[in-house]
């Protein structure tokens, strides 16, 4: 059984604040870790793959790093907007076909 | 652009009938998996399907079966259904094998009392 956490489960924050929550995963077999977007009621929305140890990638306030020697993904949010309030889930893909998720971060942002 | 369609979105079942869920991948994708979502569970991979053949099995419990047609997309049988099958089954596609993406549908909500 692969084990995949995220941290927090929920966090608060207000309109405007920058944060950032973790997905930790095993540092064996690793292929891929997938970051999505899941607002209720819709399908979970991609937000990056990434594939290679330091890699860091950006879409508009939303940045990621990825380290897998040490097994974990940071998610970066810059200036949280309401729109921002859903669930962030990380997935692990360690060269499978299946994805294993972590439980999700369920961001809330007050304007 | 196309994204995955499932169906139906909402199911009601009684326990010991059955249910079939249909997914349909996104134009061109060939490889189909399905999720399990529980309540207050993370989603937990059932099976995948590569050009029609199974390729990864999970946590499928053996009352559930599956397949996929000629034409890419898959459905999901389940029998004998169980208050415990009340979950969101997604569905989630991909061009080839070993993509390093899946795209997943909106999920079908099946509840069985």
């Amino acid at each position: 059984i692969l084990n995949v956490e995220q941290s927090p489960q929920s966090l608060h924050v207000q309109e405007g604040d920058s944060t950032n929550f973790t997905c930790s995963f095993p540092s064996s077999n690793f292929y891929a870790l997938h970051w999505y977007r899941w607002e209720t009621a819709k399908s979970p929305e991609a937000l990056f793959v990434m594939t290679l140890n330091g890699d860091e990638k950006k879409k508009g306030r939303i940045s990621a790093t990825l380290n897998t020697k040490e097994g974990y993904s940071y998610l970066y949010i810059k200036g949280s907007q309401p729109e921002d309030s859903v669930t962030y889930l990380c997935a692990f893909n360690n060269a499978g076909n299946m994805l294993t998720f972590g439980g999700g971060t369920r961001l809330m942002v007050k304007p | 652009a196309a994204g995955v369609i499932q169906s139906p979105r909402h199911l009601i079942k009684e326990k010991r009938e059955t249910a079939t869920l249909k997914c349909y991948p996104i134009p061109r994708h060939d490889t189909v998996y399905w999720y399990q979502q529980g309540p207050g569970q993370d989603p937990q991979f059932l099976i995948s399907f590569y050009e029609k053949m199974q390729s990864d099995k999970g946590s499928i419990p053996d009352r559930f079966s599956a397949q996929q047609f000629s034409d890419y997309h898959s459905e999901l049988n389940m029998s004998s259904l169980e208050l415990g099958d009340s979950a969101l089954y997604f569905c989630a596609s991909s061009l080839g094998l070993r993509s390093y993406e899946q795209y997943f549908g909106p999920g079908t909500r099946l509840t069985v009392t």
